[in-house]
């Protein structure tokens, strides 16, 4: 079957760096996708890898490894909005996306 | 219209009546999904449609149903609700480039 797995709660502390893993195990693989959700909103698009290696967008960094089946999110400079919901998910040879159960993080004054 | 818009935000209902959730986009992209949000577990996706006329079944399509009659427009229809139909349903949208999807805001159901 079809799985990804990623931390159920994360908890950091404001101004520190935070580092979300997600692994996959998926019939095929077109992309891997991480998503921001705050509580009780719309997921929104943070970072798409297809190729190995390091993404990096201001804050926020997606590192991804086809050979292990694995990917980080890499949150920097943590502030208080970053609280929220951060959602792995893999598109496989159907193109279709399997979604990972989410990563809740708290962050700390 | 902004992007895309569910409706209604919310909605408690009865075991066994029908009931539609709206949704409509005004970026013109082809793609549409429904999905379905539970706690404890992920997005699943319950029917999408690549192009308007065509519709196709996900994860989860069971006591669900979809129409794409044009580009803007994909309802979802739950014929006779039960109470595991009890979710937040999350419409979304896709480029068909990098694939990011874009989604509504989720309509709340409660089925009691």
């Amino acid at each position: 079957g079809q799985n990804i797995d990623q931390p159920t709660e994360m908890t950091a502390t404001e101004g520190a760096i935070v580092q979300i893993n997600c692994t996959y195990q998926t019939s095929g693989f077109n992309g891997l996708f991480w998503y921001q959700q705050h509580a009780g909103e719309a997921p929104t698009f943070l970072s798409y890898n297809v190729l190995d290696g390091l993404e990096e967008k201001g804050r926020f960094s997606s590192f991804l490894s086809r050979s292990k089946g694995y990917s980080y999110l890499l949150l920097k400079e943590l502030q208080m909005k970053d609280s929220a919901s951060y959602l792995c998910a893999v598109r496989d040879s159907n193109y279709q996306l399997i979604w990972g159960a989410g990563t809740k993080l708290i962050i700390k004054p | 219209i902004a992007g895309i818009t569910q409706a209604p935000t919310s909605q408690i209902l009865a075991a066994g009546r029908r009931m539609t959730l709206r949704c409509t986009q005004d970026m013109r992209h082809n793609a549409m999904y429904w999905y379905r949000q539970d706690l404890g577990l992920g997005l699943r996706l319950i029917h999408y449609s690549n192009t308007a006329g065509t519709t196709g079944k996900g994860e989860v399509p069971d006591g669900y149903s979809v129409s794409r009659a044009n580009t803007d427009d994909f309802p979802l229809t739950l014929a006779s609700a039960v109470p595991s139909q009890t979710s937040v349903y999350f419409c979304a949208t896709g480029t068909g480039d990098t694939g990011e999807l874009f989604f509504g805001e989720g309509s709340r159901l409660t089925v009691l």
